[in-house]
């Protein structure tokens, strides 16, 4: 069955800290990986996209890495913003017959206190 | 500027009644999507659009009903015969059809049903 777990289900860090948001996946096969940022009753935005030859992606202050043998990925986030507090939704992309189906987990809420 | 506009933002509906949420974007982007997003668990498809007159049915298409009638509006109808309509909907567009390009997601819909 296609999932995808995420962990831990929230967080919360005083501003300045790091923090690693994991996610793992039984998704197969395998296109693509994708990390999104949500605010709080709004639309989730796209931080990257990473294929299966990708093992680390950057954007500013997030880094994605990608472990395809052992179905891992982790959204690491560096000197953590107010302005960070949102969920983190981790999606991974099957390449099916009739195009490419999107398997979304269940997100990571993250509160950054100052 | 371009993007993906969702109406209304706030609904309440009695039980019942159909309701339409408007979804409207000027990405020129082919493929139009609609997810729904219930509390701890990942979204998931209702409805998807690959190009104008033509939807197929997502994993919960059941109760709700949609038409593409132009490549800018993808509206979704939520019948009284979805049980538990009661969500946050959210509208996305890509490129790639079937989910091969960067989602944009709308800033979404929450229904009540009184």
């Amino acid at each position: 069955k296609n999932q995808v777990e995420q962990s831990p289900q929230s967080l919360i860090i005083l501003e300045g800290k790091n923090c690693t948001l994991q996610c793992n996946y039984t998704v197969s096969p395998f296109s693509n990986l994708r990390w999104y940022k949500q605010d709080t009753g709004r639309g989730p935005v796209s931080l990257t996209i990473m294929t299966f030859s990708e093992n680390t992606k950057s954007n500013g202050r997030y880094t994605a890495t990608l472990d395809a043998d052992t179905k891992q990925s982790s959204l690491h986030i560096t000197a953590s913003q107010l302005s960070d507090s949102a969920s983190y939704i981790c999606v991974v992309s099957a390449n099916m017959e009739y195009g490419n189906k999107l398997v979304f987990g269940a997100g990571t809420i993250l509160r950054v206190k100052s | 500027d371009g993007g993906i506009t969702q109406s209304p933002k706030y609904l309440f509906r009695k039980e019942g009644q159909n309701v339409t949420l408007s979804c409207e974007q000027n990405l020129n982007h082919d493929a139009m999507y609609w997810y729904r997003q219930d509390p701890g668990q990942g979204l998931r498809l209702i409805y998807y659009s690959q190009i104008v007159n033509d939807f197929q049915k997502g994993d919960i298409a059941e109760g709700y009903s949609v038409s593409r009638e132009k490549k800018e509006s993808f509206p979704l109808t939520v019948t009284s015969a979805q049980k538990n309509p009661t969500a946050f909907y959210l509208c996305a567009s890509s490129w790639g059809g079937t989910n091969t390009g960067e989602l944009f997601f709308g800033e979404g819909s929450r229904l009540t049903v009184l």
